[in-house]
């Protein structure tokens, strides 16, 4: 089973700020890695898969990168809406696995 | 706009059974693999179990292997989740997610949620 290790697993930053979470796997994964944004009392929502690609309707400011066992999700401009939990997922092999979650409060 | 909503969650006893559904619609939803992936409260997400578009092939995490059995019915554009041998551990919010078949699978729309209570 491939472990996906978010890191830090809070990130407090202010509005306007540079956000950027790490997502590390305990192999290659290759680019099979998503994004996914949960709000509290919502489901999550797909941000990127295929480590950089956005889905459909997400904002330009959020991009992903990385390949084999090194990704990153930034956000390059903090909006309120923002403000949520970050999964990063991988669908390179069974079974599928999500990393443990970043939270990105306000600070 | 896809569509889909989950049913079928409450409280159930250790041991015992409960049958999700999840209803899908907004999409050719015999075109397109599905899954459950659950939350327990307060912490992060688990997938459960994976269903080709033809309901031919099916994927267990080890945690429900041999205990729930994921299916579906095209014609009623609905996706199931039979849960049997309940486990306090089972208790979650299970979503239903629309799935993109690469490499493995990622999830690209979700459903809002049941929640399953599993306490006597």
């Amino acid at each position: 089973e491939i472990v996906l290790t978010q890191s830090p697993a809070t990130l407090s930053l202010s509005p306007g700020e540079r956000a950027t979470l790490s997502c590390r796997a305990s192999q290659s994964v290759s680019n099979y890695l998503a994004w996914y944004q949960q709000k509290p009392g919502q489901a999550p929502r797909l941000l990127i898969y295929d480590a950089s690609y956005r889905a459909t309707g997400i904002p330009a400011r959020f991009s992903g990168s990385g390949s084999g066992t090194d990704f990153t999700l930034t956000i390059s401009s903090l909006e309120p809406e923002d403000f949520a939990v970050y999964y990063c997922q991988q669908h390179s092999n069974w079974p599928l696995t999500f990393g443990g979650g970043t939270k990105v409060d306000i600070k | 706009e896809v569509q889909l909503l989950e049913s079928g969650g409450g409280l159930v006893q250790p041991g015992g059974s409960l049958r999700l559904s999840c209803a899908a619609s907004g999409f050719t939803f015999s075109s397109c693999a599905m899954t459950w992936v659950r939350q327990a409260p307060g912490k992060g997400l688990e997938w459960v179990s994976t269903i080709s578009d033809s309901g031919g092939s099916t994927y267990y995490a080890d945690s429900v292997k041999g205990r729930f059995t994921i299916s579906r019915d095209n014609s009623k554009n609905t996706l199931y989740l039979q849960m049997n041998s309940l486990r306090a551990e089972d208790t979650a919010e299970y979503y239903c997610a629309k799935t993109v078949v690469v490499g493995a699978c990622y999830f690209d729309r979700w459903g809002q949620g049941t929640l399953v209570s599993v306490s006597s």
